[in-house]
C-alpha cells in the first residue's frame, strides 16, 4: 500500500531564510507526486506536481521540489521565504494507474517569523 | 468559472441527526472526489465519481455515508445518524484528468 511521510510536523523559520520541507513516500508502482498548500480556513491549493520528465519541478511563487526515485523522496524547497508563505503544506502521491485518488501526508506547518 | 463550490461552509449538528453536503465542481470537470480531513491529519480519500458513476469507495465510507452525483454535475454527501467521530472538514475536488485537481474550501462538520 502507498504511504506518505512528512518528517516534520512544524517548521519555524525566519523571513528570507531558506527552507526545506521533507517528504518520503512508499509505493510499489510508478507514481505521480504533488505538493498542496492550505492557508487557514481554506481548501487545498496545488503548489506543484511531478508527473514525468524533469525531476525538478517549480511553482510560480519560487518553490521547487525534486523527485528522487532512489530515495523515494519529493522534498520541497524555497531559497528565501516570505511571511505570506506561512501555511500548512501537504505532500501527496497517486498511483499512475489509479483513478487519481491521492494519499496525503500529515502535513507540515511552516511558520515564517519576521 | 468560480472554481469548486461547497455548501454549507459550516454545519453544527446533534449526534444522531442526518446531514447532507453539496459540492458543485468546475463545470467541464468529469471527475469528482470527496475527502475527509480531521484535525492534525492530511485529507483522506472517501469516494470518486467519473461523470455520474461512483467508481471507487474507501473503507472509510461506512454504511452511514452515501454519495451521489446525479447527471454527472453536482454531488451530495449524506451522513446518517451522525457520531462525534464524524466531526471533520469534508473536502470536494474536481478534475479533467487524474494528475492534480482543484479543491473546494470544504464543509466543516461539528457533531455535538
Amino acid at each position: 500500500a502507498q504511504s506518505v511521510t512528512q518528517l516534520d510536523s512544524q517548521v519555524p523559520v525566519f523571513e528570507e531564510a531558506p527552507v526545506e520541507l521533507r517528504c518520503n513516500y512508499s509505493s510499489s508502482v510508478s507514481v505521480y507526486l504533488f505538493w498542496y498548500v492550505q492557508y487557514p480556513n481554506q481548501g487545498l491549493q496545488l503548489l506543484l506536481k511531478y508527473l514525468s520528465g524533469s525531476t525538478l519541478v517549480e511553482s510560480i511563487n519560487g518553490f521547487e521540489a525534486e523527485f528522487n526515485k532512489s530515495q523515494t523522496s519529493f522534498h520541497l524547497r524555497k531559497p528565501s521565504v516570505h511571511i505570506s508563505d506561512t501555511a500548512e503544506y501537504f505532500c501527496a502521491v497517486s498511483d499512475q494507474g489509479s483513478q487519481g485518488n491521492l494519499i496525503f501526508g500529515k502535513g507540515t506547518k511552516l511558520s515564517v517569523k519576521p | 468559472d468560480t472554481g469548486v463550490s461547497q455548501d454549507p461552509r459550516h454545519k453544527i449538528t446533534k449526534r444522531g441527526q442526518n446531514v447532507t453536503f453539496r459540492c458543485d465542481p468546475i463545470s467541464e470537470h468529469n471527475r469528482l472526489y470527496w475527502y475527509r480531513q480531521t484535525l492534525g491529519q492530511g485529507p483522506e480519500f472517501l469516494t470518486y465519481f467519473q461523470n455520474e458513476a461512483q467508481l471507487e469507495k474507501s473503507r472509510l465510507l461506512s454504511d452511514r455515508f452515501s454519495a451521489e452525483r446525479p447527471k454527472g454535475s453536482f454531488s451530495t454527501l449524506e451522513i446518517q445518524r451522525t457520531e462525534q467521530g464524524d466531526s471533520a472538514m469534508y473536502l470536494c475536488a474536481s478534475s479533467l484528468v487524474p494528475d492534480g485537481y482543484t479543491f473546494g474550501s470544504g464543509t466543516r462538520l461539528t457533531v455535538v
